[in-house]
């Protein structure tokens, strides 16, 4: 029973194209986040996301534009892919800011290639 | 702007050796300190979590301490074994801006069998 599950878990693509990444989370929690990770395996936040309402958008390209249909969904969507994207994407999620507990369950991660 | 340091960056030791690894933090204004482990190629998985009232969690093997004022918390793994082999990374939630979490640079662990 995956916790937080993403897909594809490997994409890649040429540059200029526009793809999609899902998250899914059947933990019951209102806040979810999108995560870089970059080649010298730094976690950088990019948005986060609480009850279907963006909370943080770091400074992160316009081309990247989450979505959340509901509060078990946060997808991320970017266009125009440019080489620089490539990285591993995760996704996470918790219970919101003044709960208890607040851990963090992340994602398998999207290994993201552009040729 | 919070910035979260782990020292060593990679460490070695025998299988059975007890170690610790350190994290620390410039902004002690957190709420909370989670520590977890991330295998090559896969996701993070959740060892700890500490809430910033409390001063130690166990789990295991596994005892993270927190000192808050001072900005350091360390992961104590007991009698480390051959699976424990994989980046260590600690996150810090900030108690503004708390639907955030600020990652430190990790520890690659290797156990030696």
């Amino acid at each position: 029973d995956t916790a937080v599950s993403q897909t594809p878990k490997y994409l890649v693509t040429q540059m200029g194209n526009d793809k999609s990444i899902k998250c899914e989370q059947n933990l019951g929690h209102d806040t979810m986040y999108w995560y870089k990770q970059d080649s010298k395996k730094f976690l950088k936040i990019m948005f986060s996301y609480n009850n279907k309402e963006l909370i943080i958008n770091e400074t992160v390209p316009n081309r990247f534009s989450p979505k959340s249909p509901d509060k078990a969904h946060l997808n991320l969507h970017i266009n125009s892919l440019e080489l620089g994207d490539s990285a591993v994407y995760f996704c996470a999620s918790s219970q919101g800011a003044g709960n208890m507990n607040t851990e963090a369950f992340f994602g398998q991660g999207t290994r993201l290639t552009v040729v | 702007k919070q910035e979260v340091t782990q020292i060593p960056a990679a460490l070695s030791v025998p299988e059975g050796e007890n170690l610790v690894l350190n994290c620390s933090f410039t902004d002690s204004a957190i709420y909370n300190l989670q520590w977890f482990r991330q295998d090559p190629g896969k996701g993070l998985t959740s060892l700890l979590l500490i809430q910033s009232s409390q001063r130690e969690q166990t789990s295991g093997r596994l005892n993270a301490s927190l000192d808050k004022s001072s900005g350091r918390s360390t992961l104590y793994i007991a009698a480390s074994q051959p699976g424990d082999s994989a980046t260590y990374l600690c996150a810090v939630r900030p108690e503004t801006g708390a639907n955030n979490l600020f990652f430190g640079t990790g520890t690659r662990l290797t156990v030696i069998p």
